[in-house]
């Protein structure tokens, strides 16, 4: 077990809507990533969050968004959803002063119609 | 920007036997971190091994354990005395403090230990 829960495990969406997903991780993981895992393929690093101000970000639209909360949660939020949005996406927070190991969450499963 | 490639899309061994996972990887950074990852079908990624790029020794996890080529910007997974429960995707990893601390994957291989 590492301690990252996520939630839902499965979500259904059409293409246009908006979806959230959540994470919720140890105390004292101050750093959360997200990443996007499409099928058969290795995950894609959306952005990261550290002490609740975005820390980075890989190659995706502003349409995806996040929040991290004091409490060690944290959300991934998408709009106006597109057909290739349907992923795994996966949660990864880590511990400060330990930056270079992250703990994944199982993940949620996205998919869009 | 850092590349992570895994040439082996798919790998079977015999319980009990040795197998070895390839990894090759590009950048131009000289601290680094590398690392495996084994996600079953359970979708959890789980941490395997971590190696440093400062550190010459070849990192060893119980069964798992590393080769780690530098110069060949090369690193290898090697899983001894396989176990059905090892049977997942494994996905090599690269991560640099100077690029941000985000994970970099291969595109995985996916082992199968048959009884």
């Amino acid at each position: 077990e590492t301690g990252v829960t996520q939630s839902p495990t499965h979500l259904i969406k059409t293409r246009g809507q908006q979806v959230t997903l959540r994470c919720s991780s140890q105390s004292g993981h101050n750093t959360v990533s997200w990443y996007q895992q499409a099928l058969g393929q290795g995950p894609q690093f959306i952005f990261q969050y550290y002490r609740e101000e975005e820390n980075g970000r890989g190659n995706f639209p502003p349409r995806f968004s996040g929040l991290q909360f004091p409490n060690y949660s944290s959300e991934l939020n998408v709009n106006a959803l597109e057909l290739d949005d349907s992923a795994l996406y996966l949660c990864a927070s880590s511990l400060e002063g330990t930056k270079n190991i992250q703990y994944f969450g199982a993940g949620t499963r996205l998919s869009v119609l | 920007a850092q590349t992570v490639t895994q040439s082996q899309p798919e790998m079977s061994v015999q319980e009990a036997e040795t197998v070895t996972l390839s990894c090759t990887y590009d950048t131009s950074e000289s601290n680094y971190y590398l690392f495996w990852y084994k996600q079953p079908p359970s979708r959890q990624m789980i941490l395997v091994i971590r190696q440093e790029a400062y550190k010459q020794q070849n990192a060893t996890e119980n069964r798992f354990s590393v080769n780690f080529q530098k110069a060949a910007k090369s690193f290898s997974l090697k899983i001894s005395d396989s176990q059905l429960g090892d049977t997942a995707m494994y996905f090599c990893a690269f991560m640099s403090p100077n690029a941000g601390n985000m994970l970099t994957f291969g595109g995985g291989t996916r082992l199968m230990v048959k009884p």
